[in-house]
């Protein structure tokens, strides 16, 4: 079966650094983009970037770029975003995604199960 | 402000028939494939329909996805209460090259 686990939630303080994991498992991490998605609380969904772990490839939704960084270890079939200084509106919860197709443009499945971001002070 | 527009929320009766549109331009809708995603109450959204109309194994035929132009439909048929939830409309933009989804819809049976 093709899974996503996401790390758990965080509860992060204004100006904290962050950085939560998606593990791939039931296929081959290096040969499929893997991707993230934000959603806002009773908010909808935004594209926020995807990553070719075979080749590092990433790249980012102009609404996300120099926000965030995505990476990803193929040693361990993990994903990650990453915070350098958290913000209150940062505050959400973040799906890992699957996006299927050579270019990383196609449908997403499976999703992970989400990891809620809270940041107050 | 979403790339693609969808309504903020449709309802039907049970064993009834709904359509949720989804709006784009020959960037993003008119030039890729759409795909849609079912999201129910406190959980992840789930894949319903992929290349516009295609429905992966599991999804019942109830479901239904075209395209046409800029603008895509979903279709449900033989409407549930279990059918409650968020829907969102997704494909890719080539001029922003990045994802985008719709703004979602929140259905309602009556």
């Amino acid at each position: 079966e093709v899974q996503l686990v996401q790390s758990g939630a965080e509860v992060k303080k204004p100006g904290e650094s962050l950085k939560i994991s998606c593990k791939g498992s039931g296929y081959s991490f290096t040969s499929f983009w893997i991707g993230w998605v934000r959603q806002m609380p009773g908010k909808g969904l935004e594209w926020m970037g995807i990553i070719y772990p075979g080749d590092s490839d990433t790249r980012y939704s102009p609404s996300f770029q120099g926000q965030v960084s995505i990476s990803a270890d193929k040693s361990i079939n993990t994903a990650y975003l990453q915070w350098g200084s958290l913000k209150a509106s940062d505050t959400a919860m973040y799906y890992c995604v699957r996006p299927i197709g050579i270019t990383g443009s196609g449908w997403f499945d499976p999703w992970g199960q989400g990891t809620l971001v809270t940041v107050s002070s | 402000q979403s790339v693609l527009t969808q309504p903020p929320s449709v309802s039907a009766a049970p064993g009834q028939k709904v359509t949720i549109s989804c709006s784009g331009s020959s960037s993003n809708i008119g030039n890729n494939y759409v795909s849609w995603y079912q999201q129910l109450p406190g959980t992840a959204p789930k894949l319903l329909i992929y290349d516009n109309n295609k429905r992966p194994s599991g999804i019942p035929d109830r479901f239904s996805g075209s395209k046409s132009g800029t603008s895509a439909t979903l279709g449900i048929t033989g409407l549930q209460t279990g059918d409650e939830a968020d829907y969102y409309c997704a494909t890719w933009d080539s001029s922003l090259s990045a994802g985008v989804f719709g703004g979602g819809t929140k259905l309602t049976v009556l």
